[in-house]
């Protein structure tokens, strides 16, 4: 069982928007607003998408953006096109103990 | 351009031992904090260790579910990061990744990642 609860799959249509949830407690998200999330292509390694609850690296599409509310972070992807299609995974930095935990993933379908 | 290329993957038998390598590119391995995450088959990620920079003393941390079996290092001369995996389990079983941590940054994302290594653990 992993230590964020995401839901395990999404679908949405091209050009819609979809929204992605990440669920943890006042130990890890709600409590350091250290919240990072990452997509991964079959057979591939994932890619940095968000890291600082809503902050994009270089080269992200601003299609992506992050919120947080609570022990609850979300990614929102509008626009949605065919190559987003991905498994997307939650992260929370925590602690020097137990450092990172992930979420189980979440399978986003573009219909 | 950053790179991140892991080997020493392969099957090996419960109980066995095995080092992953992971050697890096346009950057320093020893001047950034590095990290092993593992994902079994059809799973999610899973943190595994991490080891500090040299200027942060270079301490190391493991998850749970590998501490006093796995031990993380780095030779600075080769700008190489090694996973020591010993008395291998079957729920090792994953495909191991070499990850560069932006420690500047609040969240400590994983900024830059290998293309991975298969370790199975079977008899």
């Amino acid at each position: 069982q992993s230590a964020l609860t995401q839901p395990a799959s999404v679908s949405g249509s091209p050009g819609q928007s979809i929204t992605i949830s990440c669920t943890g407690t006042s130990s890890d998200v709600g409590g350091y607003n250290y919240v990072s999330w990452y997509q991964q292509h079959p057979g591939k390694a994932p890619k940095l998408m968000i890291y600082d609850v809503s902050n994009r690296p270089s080269g992200v599409s601003n299609r992506f953006s992050g919120s947080q509310s609570g022990n609850t972070a979300s990614l929102t992807i509008s626009g949605l096109q065919a190559e987003d299609e991905a498994d997307y995974y939650c992260s929370s930095y925590t602690n020097i103990i137990t450092h990172w935990v992930f979420g189980g993933g979440t399978k986003l379908t573009v219909l | 351009e950053v790179q991140l290329v892991e080997s020493g993957g392969g099957l090996i038998q419960p109980g066995g031992s095995l080092r992953l390598s992971c050697a890096a590119s346009g950057f320093t391995v020893s001047s950034n904090y590095m990290s092993w995450v593992r994902q079994a088959p059809g799973k999610g990620l899973e943190w595994v260790s991490v080891i500090y920079s040299g200027y942060s003393g270079g301490s190391t941390y493991y998850a749970d579910s590998v501490k006093g079996r796995f031990t993380i290092s780095r030779d600075n001369s080769k700008n190489t990061l090694y996973l020591q995996m010993n008395s291998l389990r079957a729920e090792d079983t994953a495909v191991y990744y070499c990850a560069r941590i932006q420690w500047l940054v609040a969240s400590r994302p994983f900024d830059y990642w290998g293309q991975g290594t298969l370790v199975t653990v079977s008899s």
